[in-house]
């Protein structure tokens, strides 16, 4: 079974905050996400990454940062937390073969 | 904008029912077309996979695909009150390995 887990499960911070979320895998995918999900908005595409060290823009970056430096492990960085970053955050993995996706169990992160 | 489309519900089905999912996809090169399942504050949980015309079934589960259509579905045989949850449908988008997701369509089975 694919195992992926997050850092925290509930996350506070204040206005301003630098925060990081690490993702980490144990099944040797080669691709890693990170979405946010919020109501009514879905699941929608932060950062992705096809290898170590390589990253790609998804659809709402502006605000996040990543880094992958190791294979299993990728981490979403928020440089300055805003209270419109308050979302669950999920983290995803899948090989370059399948493209089906495993999610881990996700943070909810509040900035106040 | 690649979009997949799905009604947001609630879908309402008598336990022991067939539950018929359904969502449509606008980028006509996407390939493959997922079904994630969702309980009320955890993360999506892949439930089956389709690439091919036609169906696929996996126990209770069945996705059809039509891709003149750009449409997919997911039926749940025999629904049972633990299928309550918030059914998510995406599509690979063409060229990349990432996917697109509906918002979801939320499905409550009563005993």
């Amino acid at each position: 079974d694919v195992k992926v887990t997050q850092s925290s499960r509930y996350l506070v911070k204040r206005t301003g905050e630098k925060v990081f979320l690490e993702c980490v895998q144990d099944m040797d995918h080669e691709n890693m996400f990170w979405y946010r999900q919020d109501p009514g908005l879905g699941l929608r595409l932060i950062y992705f990454s096809y290898d170590v060290k390589m990253k790609e823009k998804g659809d709402i970056p502006e605000g996040y940062s990543v880094s992958r430096e190791k294979k299993e492990r990728f981490s979403l960085i928020l440089e300055s937390a805003s209270t419109n970053q308050t979302s669950m955050y999920l983290c995803a993995t899948s090989t370059r073969t399948t493209d089906e996706q495993y999610f881990g169990p996700g943070t909810r992160l509040t900035v106040t | 904008q690649k979009e997949v489309e799905q009604n947001s519900g609630p879908l309402s089905v008598p336990e022991g029912a067939i539950a018929s999912l359904n969502c449509t996809y606008s980028d006509r090169g996407s390939q493959s077309f997922f079904w994630y399942r969702q309980y009320s504050g955890k993360s999506p949980e892949l439930i089956m996979f389709i690439y091919s015309n036609g169906d696929k079934e996996d126990g209770r589960f069945t996705a059809q695909l039509n891709k003149a259509s750009q449409y997919v579905s997911l039926l749940i045989r025999d629904s049972q009150p633990s299928d309550s949850a918030t059914y998510l449908c995406a599509a690979l988008n063409s060229g990349y390995s990432t996917l697109t997701f509906g918002k979801g369509t939320m499905l409550l089975v009563s005993p």
